[in-house]
């Protein structure tokens, strides 16, 4: 299996602009994670799927972030308007069930102009 | 809040046999105690996990104290490669939910 998958790996963008991270899980998981990672903050959980139906989505930081699952195959985080803050790397992770483990992706690493 | 203590960096020789600890004093009984490391740019690796048996696989070995509240990661041979930060994170389980909280892990530094 090629892992979980994202694209792009790098962003970067000027303040304003809608900017649409992408994420293919591992084939067969049933679970998908999105996590921001910061120097401040450290690695955050933003929001979580079952099934391609949100779960739990306490972590995303404002109505500026919305994360889509259209299907098990796919899944979409999406900024707009995007601003500097938003700057940091962005990881999807997938899981075959609630318990079991995460397997990360790559990663986006954004900038924010 | 990650329920877990770790100090910030350690060293170890190349070949040796790193020691990882970790303090989760507020375990409840029933969750889990992840490791998973990160290499420079790269996403979170999980290593391993266990609840109250020692553990081993391909990777490293995870010795939990009998009564739950440190744990130690073992590598038992360390390589170059080996330097990374490395997280210990107690799985918790919030109304259904279950999510990886991640602290500020430990930086490995394995020198030549």
């Amino acid at each position: 299996d090629a892992g979980v998958i994202q694209s792009p790996r790098h962003e970067v963008t000027e303040m304003g602009q809608e900017v649409t991270l992408r994420c293919k899980p591992i084939s067969g998981h049933d679970y998908l994670f999105w996590y921001r990672q910061t120097m401040m903050r450290g690695l955050e959980l933003l929001i979580y799927f079952n099934n391609n139906v949100p779960i739990d989505d306490s972590g995303m930081p404002e109505d500026r972030f919305s994360a889509k699952m259209p299907n098990a195959s796919f899944s979409t985080l999406k900024i707009q308007p995007s601003e500097p803050r938003d700057s940091a790397v962005y990881f999807c992770a997938s899981s075959l069930g609630r318990s079991d483990t995460q397997y990360f992706g790559p990663g986006t690493r954004l900038t924010v102009l | 809040d990650a329920k877990t203590t770790q100090p910030p960096s350690m060293d170890c020789a190349e070949g040796r046999a790193a020691n990882l600890p970790c303090n989760h004093s507020t375990i409840s009984g029933n969750e889990y105690v992840y490791w998973y490391r990160q290499i420079h740019s790269q996403g979170p690796q999980y290593i391993i996990h266990g609840l109250k048996n020692n553990e081993t696989n391909e990777m490293a070995s995870l010795i939990i104290t009998e009564d739950r509240k440190s744990s130690t990661l073992i590598l038992p041979h360390a390589t170059l490669r080996d330097t990374a930060v490395y997280y210990c994170i107690v799985r918790v389980a919030q109304g259904g939910s279950e999510k990886l909280v991640f602290g500020k892990g430990m930086k490995l530094t394995v020198n030549p």
